[in-house]
């Protein structure tokens, strides 16, 4: 079965602290794996990509494909990064499922 | 950048009345998409639409909803007979060999 999993509802880090929300997913082949940023009312935004491999304000994420995971770093928090995240896969079928999201809170 | 946009953004409606939400994808995607997200819970999966046909939907989908592309720009999703729990914010997002474009959403309250 198609899955993504975050296990976090809620991550709270201190600003410049580091940064991993964690996401594992569960699909027979090769997904392709997403991170969906959604700042408070705005739209969900792609944030990155595992293809492109290119950081987004500072954030990266490496497909493991020996854990299934694709967790999101940033070496060190910035309060503007607070916002919903949402690990995202496509498979095949093109459906994207997303996981239920991890809401970060950055800490002055 | 081009964009989806969504209207209204927010919509107020009474129970058991029919509600059109609108899209306007990005002109050269041909994958188009309804996701919504319940206040604090997750997005989920409505439909997805292909070849002016739906390609899947999920079990949330069920024969309250519809969806259409009446004129070849706009994607719109009715709900027949809006019920309590069909409060929610709707997102479209159309998409071409990915990533998803999603536009801002409507906000859809059912009283």
């Amino acid at each position: 079965a198609q899955r993504v999993t975050q296990p976090e509802k809620l991550l709270s880090v201190f600003k410049g602290a580091p940064v991993e929300l964690k996401c594992n997913y569960s699909y027979s082949g090769s997904p392709e794996l997403f991170w969906y940023v959604q700042y408070s009312r705005q739209r969900l935004q792609l944030l990155l990509r595992h293809i492109s491999r290119e950081s987004i304000k500072g954030f990266t994420a490496d497909l493991n494909k020996g854990e299934t995971s694709f967790h999101l770093k940033k070496p060190f928090a910035q309060e503007e990064d607070s916002a919903m995240y949402y690990c995202a896969l496509r498979g095949r079928d093109d459906k994207i499922i997303f996981g239920k999201g991890t809401r970060l809170h950055i800490l002055p | 950048e081009p964009e989806v946009t969504q209207t209204p953004s927010h919509q107020v409606t009474q129970m058991g009345q029919e509600v059109i939400l609108r899209c306007v994808p990005i002109s050269n995607h041909l994958y188009f998409y309804w996701y919504r997200q319940i206040l604090g819970q997750k997005v989920e999966f409505l439909v997805s639409f292909y070849n002016n046909e739906i390609s899947e939907k999920s079990e949330i989908f069920d024969d309250q909803f519809s969806v259409e592309r009446p004129d070849g720009s706009n994607f719109t999703l009715k709900i027949r007979s809006t019920k309590l729990e069909d409060s929610a914010m709707y997102f479209c997002a159309s998409g071409w060999n990915s990533p998803l474009h999603f536009g801002n959403g409507t906000r859809l309250t059912v009283t």
